[in-house]
Formats: C-alpha cells, structure tokens, sequence
C-alpha cells in the first residue's frame, strides 16, 4: 500500500520561510508531487520530483530524497495569499498509475 | 496550458436520484482520468481511475455500482452517483495527468454535490 505523512498545520509569519516535510511508503514511487489548495478550490499544481536533489520554481522549492522516502516544500518570502492547505502526492512507476496524497498541511500566516 | 473541465460546479438533489458528473480534457487527450473525493478539512481520497474504452479501477471500499465511471472517450468521462443519499454529499474532484509526463496532475474546478 501507500502512505504519506505531513504535518496537520504549520504557522509562519508573513515574509519568513516555511518548510512543510512529507515522508513516503509506497510499493512503487514514480515521482512527488506538491499541491496548494485554497477553500472551496480545487487543487494546483506546484512542484515535481522524479530525481533526488532541489527544484525551484520561483518562491517555492521542492526536494527529494528517495533512498529516505522523504520530501518536503519550502516556501519562502511569504505572503498572506499563501495561506492555504498543501498536500505532497505520490503515484506509482508509471506516468498514469494513480497518484495517492497526503492528509494535507494548513498553513496559517500571521501578519 | 492543458485545461481539464469539469461540471456542474454545484448539484443539489433529493435524495433517490442519480447525478451526473462530466470531466474534460479541453486540449490534450486523456486516456487515464482519477475520481477524487473530499470532505471538508480532509484530503483528496482517490475514488477510481478512469481508463479510455476499458472499465474504470475502483479503490478498496468504493462501491463500483453507486458510483458509476464512464470514459468513453479521450476527453470525456464521467461520474455518476446513482441513488444518492445524504452522505454522498461531498466534494468531487476530477483530473488527468499532463501529457508530457512531468508528474502534474490537472484538476478540474470540482463538483460540489448537495443531497437532501
């Protein structure tokens, strides 16, 4: 089976940096993924790790390390906009093998 | 960018009746489309996975017959709650992985289904 673990909330100040980690079972592992979800919204797409190491998209960054089934997002310069639920995803060895996600991160930001 | 579309947004019904939900894949095609349910404050539980011209791969615990998928197409397929009741009432999520193989799930803006 598969699961993920990610911490229930986190809270942060505006324009300071955040880290929300994700660690990993699954019986395949194609990649992880990191999503924002906004209330009432659906989800987007932020993030993807098929490799070890850093990538960086503008103000997030994303890291993976396989050998210890551990991820996390790192959001920097935080703005009040950010303040929404973030989930980290894992789908199998193939491109359309289905894509299981955490419970979910909210982040609180105080001004 | 690759756009998936999904509706009704918003479905109220009685309870008893069936609802229907469409998702499309409005500039790539979609030969594997994921069902996705949430309740408020929790995540995203996958629901089944919708295969182009084959039947749907339901998740343990998912009832195949209430919830009917259909993707008879490769940009259309669709999700129909038969007789629902009550807590049925959720958010219901669409979505496809991106052509290219980035590992990008896109979504489509959700169905809110309301059953009285």
């Amino acid at each position: 089976g598969q699961s993920l673990e990610q911490p229930s909330e986190v809270t942060a100040v505006e324009g300071a940096i955040v880290q929300i980690n994700c660690t990993y079972q699954t019986s395949g592992f194609y990649g992880l993924s990191w999503y924002q979800q906004h209330d009432g919204g659906a989800p987007t797409f932020l993030s993807y790790n098929g490799l070890d190491g850093l990538e960086e998209t503008g103000r997030f960054s994303s890291f993976l390390s396989r050998s210890d089934s551990y991820g996390y997002l790192l959001l920097q310069e935080l703005q009040m906009k950010d303040s929404a639920s973030y989930f980290c995803a894992v789908g199998g060895e193939n491109r359309d093998d289905k894509i299981i996600f955490g419970k979910g991160t909210r982040l609180h930001i105080l001004p | 960018g690759a756009v998936v579309s999904q509706h009704p947004s918003r479905v109220i019904c009685k309870s008893g009746t069936s609802v229907k939900i469409e998702c499309r894949s409005l500039d790539f095609q979609a030969t594997t489309m994921f069902w996705y349910r949430q309740f408020p404050k929790q995540s995203l539980m996958l629901m089944a996975t919708s295969n182009e011209g084959s039947k749907a791969t339901y998740e343990q615990g998912v009832e195949k017959d209430k919830f009917l998928i259909n993707h008879a197409s490769l940009t259309l397929s669709t999700l129909t709650v038969t007789s629902a009741h009550p807590e049925d009432s959720s958010f219901y999520i669409c979505s496809a992985p991106t052509p290219g193989g980035t590992g990008e799930l896109f979504f489509g803006e959700g169905s809110r289904l309301t059953v009285l």
